[in-house]
């Protein structure tokens, strides 16, 4: 089974900053990758899929890339709303999720 | 507008059984494969199981491999877990999942576009 690893697992920022996740896959698993925001006892909420596609409604300043293993979740410009646990995920595999916290 | 609405979680003990039914609308829920993902108490995502529209194919995770079924009824437009010989680490919050990307479960584009609010199930003695 392909693995899933996310770093940091945890970050503190502030208001208005950039913001990255990365993810990275045992294998290549090309653009199969989504990205997911989930707030504290609300179910997740599925943010970009196959690497880079924006779901309707999300917010442009979310962006994805990557491709292979190596892949990145960006927030351009933190929010209050943005303050969350972002997961990746391949096929029936998430990743151990990052928290974001407020600095 | 989809909504998908999970219903069955409670109490049990371990070793008990207990079933879970998720009842979607809004889509055209046969052509769409469903899941059930859990997450324990202060945990992450683990996906737990999958079916396909058409109700013909299925994935587990390894550790309800023989203890969970997943099933549909698409007349109905009900998918359901059936929960058995539950253990103390099967507690968690079951989310029922709409996969946007696939009908079937052998696909690489799968992922989990519409989401339940969860339902609860506590296995304790």
């Amino acid at each position: 089974d392909i693995q899933m690893t996310q770093s940091p697992s945890s970050l503190y920022a502030s208001i208005g900053d950039r913001v990255t996740i990365t993810c990275r896959a045992s294998q290549s698993i090309s653009t199969y990758l989504n990205w997911y925001q989930q707030k504290p006892g609300k179910a997740p909420q599925l943010l970009i899929h196959a690497a880079y596609t924006l779901e309707s409604g999300v917010p442009s300043r979310f962006s994805g890339s990557g491709s292979g293993a190596d892949f990145t979740l960006t927030i351009s410009s933190l929010q209050p709303e943005d303050f969350a646990t972002y997961y990746c995920q391949q096929s029936y595999t998430f990743g151990g999720g990052t928290k974001v916290e407020i600095k | 507008e989809v909504q998908v609405v999970e219903s069955g979680g409670g109490l049990v003990q371990p070793g008990g059984s207990l079933r879970l039914s998720c009842a979607a609308s809004g889509f055209t829920f046969s052509t769409y494969a469903m899941s059930w993902v859990r997450q324990a108490p202060g945990k992450g995502l683990e996906w737990v199981s999958v079916i396909s529209g058409s109700g013909d194919g299925t994935y587990y995770t390894d550790s309800v491999k023989g203890r969970f079924t997943i099933s549909r009824d698409n007349s109905k437009n009900t998918l359901y877990l059936q929960m058995n010989s539950l253990r103390v680490e099967d507690t968690a919050v079951y989310y029922c999942a709409v996969d946007g990307g696939c009908s079937t479960t052998t696909c690489y584009s799968t992922r989990a576009t519409y989401w339940g609010q969860g339902t609860l199930v506590t296995v304790s003695s």
